[in-house]
């Protein structure tokens, strides 16, 4: 069955950076677009970055362009997000996703990590 | 961007009764719109997809609607399990995807 399985998550100071991953098994991660979505505490769902099934194109909602950087390891059947000049508002439950279409919804989502960007 | 914008923001319902949540898009989506499902302290999970399909494993009781700019899910008679918040997502035009705020759906 699919699986995915964030981790990274943790405590960091405004302007330091950190790495998501998330582990995927159950399907074949190279033929399918992913993505990661996150949460505020107590708000809604928010888009953040998306790759293609090949990697070779990247996309992001305005709000994290330019410091937020995504990547795929095909051979470990892994997602990366790489966040760097975090702000507060970047505190959230990051999910990441898997994309059932370029133009689709999302049909499997992990569990979560939590970002908590603090002094 | 396209905006979606859901209705209302929480609804009270009795078990057995009907629930209809609303869905709004800014333009025209076609049929490109999904609902999902997420209840505390877990993730979302795909409810229907292209407007009135259902994810695999989803009861029956759950249904959607609509094309275009306005889309409605119902869950026809509801279960004490169904207390969840309901988002609604079009992917018809991106980046960004775009969901709605979300509509808090308790059981009486």
């Amino acid at each position: 069955q699919e699986q995915l399985v964030e981790s990274g998550g943790g405590v960091v100071q405004p302007g330091r950076s950190l790495r998501l991953s998330c582990a995927t098994s159950g399907f074949t991660f190279s033929a399918y677009i992913m993505h990661w979505v996150r949460q505020a505490p107590g708000k809604g769902l928010e888009w953040v970055a998306g790759i293609s099934f090949d990697g070779t194109k990247t996309y992001f909602a305005d709000a994290v362009k330019g410091r937020f950087s995504i990547s795929r390891d095909d051979s470990k059947d892994t997602l990366y997000l790489q966040m760097s000049s975090l702000r507060p508002e970047d505190s959230a439950v990051y999910y990441c996703a898997r994309g059932r279409y370029a133009r689709g919804d999302f049909d499997y989502w992990g569990q979560g990590t939590l970002v908590t960007v603090s002094s | 961007e396209i905006v979606v914008t859901q209705s209302p923001a929480t609804l009270s319902v009795s078990p057995g009764e009907r629930a209809t949540l609303s869905c709004r898009a800014s333009q025209g989506v076609d049929i490109y719109l999904a609902w999902y499902q997420q209840k505390p302290g877990q993730a979302p999970s795909l409810l229907i997809y292209g407007a009135s399909n259902r994810a695999p494993g989803i009861p029956a009781r759950f249904s959607g609607s609509g094309s275009g700019t306005d889309f409605t899910l119902t869950i026809s008679s509801l279960h004490s399990e169904d207390s969840a918040v309901y988002y609604c997502q079009q992917y018809s035009t991106w980046p960004p995807y775009t969901f709605g705020q979300g509509t808090k759906l308790e059981i009486k």
